[in-house]
């Protein structure tokens, strides 16, 4: 089992839709967890943390974790063309304070 | 304020050969991680650099090895180059401690490519 997990995709959605996209980790003492956008030939770029369990809203972006479930989810309302990225879920696994990432899910908006 | 600043932004190397990348932390941050980003993957997290000593490693062989100068930045060495070198070589910096729960800074990276 990897430590990070989420669909590779492509998800496609439509814009104005909400964009859903989940994220599974094995290591129970995870403390953090992380949202990075990463465009086609660019580097990571931070769009949310979250390490309570429950909802995180910041502007259309809405993080959600579950640790009971193991789970972790980004919500990204009213989806724009702009959105079409590569999503990476990161979690910091605690017991050694490593950073580990997913694979990413690329998104799709389509216009 | 600049950002996190890596050099050089992309490089050829031949197999056998050594490599060298270089990055300087955001203003304020004084831990570097470095991470390898392969085509389609997610980034792989090679090491940590805090107070000039590797602090975490990752999976990766000997052949990557690292340094951290007094001015935090840092260094990335990769020697005896293999094909599968060929990645994204991502540098984020954090301040010690605080990168495990708000997250890093990346920076642009640098595209090695091993022919």
């Amino acid at each position: 089992q990897k430590e990070v997990e989420q669909n590779s995709g492509p998800l496609s959605v439509p814009e104005g839709a909400i964009a859903s996209l989940n994220c599974t980790y094995s290591d129970r003492g995870s403390q953090s967890f992380f949202w990075y956008r990463q465009y086609s030939g660019k580097s990571p770029e931070l769009i949310m943390f979250i390490y309570s369990n429950g909802d995180k809203e910041d502007g259309r972006f809405t993080a959600q974790l579950n640790k009971a479930s193991q789970y972790v989810s980004l919500l990204i309302r009213d989806s724009q063309p702009s959105d079409s990225a590569t999503y990476l879920c990161a979690v910091n696994r605690g017991r050694d304070d490593k950073i580990i990432f997913g694979k990413g899910t690329r998104l799709h908006i389509l216009p | 304020d600049a950002g996190v600043t890596q050099s050089p932004t992309h490089l050829i190397k031949t197999r056998g050969q050594q490599v060298t990348l270089r990055c300087s932390p955001k203003s304020g941050h004084d831990t570097v991680s470095w991470y390898q980003q392969a085509l389609g993957q997610g980034p792989q997290f090679i090491f940590q650099y805090y107070e000039e000593e590797e602090r975490q490693r990752g999976n990766f062989p000997d052949r990557f090895s690292g340094h951290q100068f007094p001015n935090y930045s840092s260094e990335l060495n990769v020697n005896a180059l293999l094909l599968g070198d060929s990645a994204l070589y991502l540098c984020a910096s954090s301040l010690y401690g605080a990168g495990g729960n708000y997250g890093y800074t990346f920076g642009s990276g640098t595209r090695l490519t091993v022919v």
